[in-house]
């Protein structure tokens, strides 16, 4: 079965810290994509990849950098966490076969609270 | 840039019966997937249903159907028979085919819906 796994579902940092969050795909699947997800406002776009080391910025990339160094793994990374930066991650992927009618499959999704 | 409406925040319905969820998009693109996605209380997103731009048949899985208008850019969700575990947050969402679009979606801002009892 289909399996994205986020590293944690809940986590507390601190203003300032530098904050990895891991995303980890079993379907050698070649997108990759990182959301955040606020009340009100649906889901917004960080950050995707489309292959191993290439990545775009999708619609909110400030304050947030990643890093896709295996096919499988993309890594989200807060640069110095803020306050405004507290909200569900979710992380995705998605074959390119199909020509796009693939789904997107998500993660559990990270509960993130900069202190 | 593409966006997507999703006028209803918040709707209710009574089990057994049916719902209709609405969206609406904004695009020149005339190549292009919809989608509809669901978010129970235990978070993980999973797709519902989707819908070609180029097929004017709308698609159906089972209880659930949606209602394509292209020219009017809307794309209203159906759920019949509702059943207590389609209490969750649905998505609208699109993606456009052209111009390396690397298959990223548009998504709405949901709408919660409850099924009562």
């Amino acid at each position: 079965d289909v399996k994205v796994t986020q590293s944690s579902r809940y986590l507390v940092k601190r203003t300032g810290e530098k904050v990895f969050l891991e995303c980890v795909q079993d379907m050698d699947h070649e997108n990759m994509f990182w959301y955040r997800q606020d009340p009100g406002l649906g889901l917004r776009l960080i950050y995707f990849s489309y292959d191993v080391k290439m990545k775009e910025k999708g619609d909110i990339p400030e304050g947030y950098s990643v890093s896709r160094e295996k096919k499988e793994r993309f890594s989200l990374i807060l640069e110095s966490a803020s306050t405004n930066q507290t909200s569900m991650y979710l992380c995705a992927s998605t074959s390119r076969l199909g020509g796009g009618n693939q789904p997107q499959h998500f993660g559990d999704g990270t509960r993130l609270s900069i202190l | 840039a593409q966006t997507v409406t999703q006028s209803q925040p918040e709707m209710s319905v009574q089990e057994a019966e049916t719902v209709t969820l609405s969206c609406t998009y904004d695009t020149s693109e005339n190549n292009y997937y919809l989608f509809w996605y669901k978010q129970p209380p235990s978070r993980q997103m999973i797709l519902v249903i989707r819908q070609e731009a180029y097929k004017q048949q709308n698609a159906t899985e089972n209880r659930f159907s949606v209602n394509f208008q292209k020219a009017a850019k809307s794309f209203s969700l159906k759920i019949s028979d509702s059943q207590l575990g389609d209490t969750a947050m649905y998505f609208c969402a699109f993606m456009k085919l052209t111009g390396g679009s690397n298959y990223k979606l548009t998504f709405g801002k949901g709408t919660l819906l409850t099924v009562n009892p």
